[in-house]
């Protein structure tokens, strides 16, 4: 089975730090990752994903993640944050093989204060 | 090109009605997902259609929880009777097919049972 694990409930950062989104994940088979945001009464929106090839991920508004294959891992990170990047954030894997279906973490609040 | 759409937005119901959620994909997408969100988790996935069969249902109460997709486009999930623990959010989410491929989701159902 798979799972994922976002290793902060709570992320506070001030406006135009760095910040970076921790995720695990566990499978016993290759995986897809994924990163979804989800603004206040909305939908969810990806930002990235890792399919294959080079292991840093560029996605929309300026975020970026690392897939690092030995720690299992597919930290989330942006140079400078802005107060739009408010949002609750999802990191997700799905498997090769059983349908695509994403398994999403606890997802992780990131705050941005002025 | 359109998103993913949902209705109703909002529905406050009594435990023991029932309630129902329609969806209607993205055009030409196979794949159609129901996901619930309760407050303060992630999504987990109910069911999972290619075209207007079912591939995935195993996370699906079953004894109050049914959806269907009859002709391989639009999809309703239905409630009955609804339980004060199904209080989430109902997100229906559509891709192209499988594995790999983008998942976009619309700004979900929001079920308040009382």
């Amino acid at each position: 089975a798979q799972s994922v694990t976002q290793l902060d409930s709570q992320v506070p950062v001030f406006e135009e730090a760095p910040v970076e989104l921790r995720c695990n994940y566990s499978s016993s088979v290759s995986v897809y990752l994924f990163w979804y945001v989800q603004y206040p009464n909305q939908g969810l929106q990806l930002l990235l994903k890792y399919l294959s090839g080079s292991t840093l991920v560029k996605g929309i508004n300026g975020f970026e993640a690392e897939f690092n294959k030995s720690q299992t891992s597919f930290h989330l990170r942006k140079p400078s944050v802005h107060i739009s990047d408010t949002a609750e954030y999802f990191c997700a894997v799905s498997d090769l093989i059983r349908g695509g279906k994403l398994i999403f973490g606890q997802g992780t609040e990131l705050s941005v204060k002025p | 090109e359109a998103g993913v759409a949902q209705s109703p937005r909002y529905k406050i119901i009594e435990k023991r009605q029932s309630v129902a959620f329609w969806c209607n994909p993205i055009s030409g997408h196979a794949t159609l997902y129901w996901y619930q969100q309760i407050l303060g988790q992630g999504p987990k996935l109910l069911i999972q259609f290619q075209n207007n069969g079912v591939v995935d249902d195993s996370q699906l109460p079953k004894d109050r929880f049914s959806a269907e997709r009859l002709k391989g486009v639009d999809s309703t999930l239905k409630i009955q009777p609804a339980k004060l623990e199904d209080s989430a959010v109902y997100l229906c989410a559509s891709s192209l097919q499988s594995s790999g491929n983008t998942i976009y989701f619309g700004e979900g159902s929001w079920l308040t049972v009382v």
